[in-house]
């Protein structure tokens, strides 16, 4: 079983839908998840962080975590052209003073 | 404020030679990470340095190593090299575990 794992996709969605992204992991010690974003041929960027069980929203995007279930997610409301780029999950596991990525999901935006 | 940089950009090596990479880490963020990209394998982590100690190190063979300077920035060497260490290799600078990363442009590497 690998330690993050998300749906390679690709995730099509229509402009201005909400784009639903989902990432598992297993490590149940885990204590952070991150939300990136890379563009193809660019480096991951930061979008979300999320600590505590819940929902954490910033503009368009909302970070849904579930530490019982062990899932986090991702919600891209009014989805752009913008927007279309690989979005990858990490997770900091408990004292490793590492993050596990998982492999991404391709998100296309159709115009 | 600048951001990670990483030098060189790109690099094109024979195999069995080696190579060393370099990453300078946004000021006042002691630690640093590397991770290989590739195609089929997405991130792979190599390695984290804080305060210039190793406190971490993924499934990488030894021919991977790396160091981090007083200074926070962070080298990290390949030797013996393989057509298989073609990859982005990149380099993220974070406050502390609970922070998000910053990552560096990358420095892509090909192997002939």
């Amino acid at each position: 079983q690998k330690e993050v794992e998300q749906n390679s996709g690709p995730l099509s969605v229509p402009e201005g839908a909400i784009a639903s992204l989902n990432c598992t992991y297993s490590d149940r010690g885990s204590q952070s998840f991150f939300w990136y974003r890379q563009y193809s041929g660019k480096s991951p960027e930061l979008i979300m962080s999320i600590y505590s069980n819940g929902d954490k929203e910033d503009g368009r995007f909302t970070a849904q975590l579930n530490k019982a279930s062990q899932y986090v997610s991702l919600l891209i409301r009014d989805s752009q052209p913008s927007d279309s780029a690989t979005y990858l999950c990490a997770v900091s596991g408990s004292g490793t003073y590492k993050y596990i990525f998982g492999t991404g999901t391709r998100l296309k935006v159709l115009a | 404020k600048a951001g990670v940089t990483q030098t060189p950009r790109y690099l094109i090596k024979t195999r069995g030679q080696q190579v060393t990479l370099s990453c300078s880490p946004i000021s006042g963020h002691r630690s640093v990470s590397w991770y290989q990209q590739t195609p089929g394998q997405g991130l792979q982590f190599l390695f984290e340095y804080f305060s210039e100690t190793q406190r971490n190190k993924g499934n990488f063979p030894g021919r991977f190593s790396g160091r981090q300077f007083s200074n926070s920035r962070s080298e990290m060497n390949v030797s013996t090299l393989e057509l298989g260490d073609s990859a982005l290799y990149l380099c993220a600078s974070s406050l502390g575990q609970d922070s998000g990363y910053t990552f560096g442009s990358g420095t892509r590497l090909t192997v002939v």
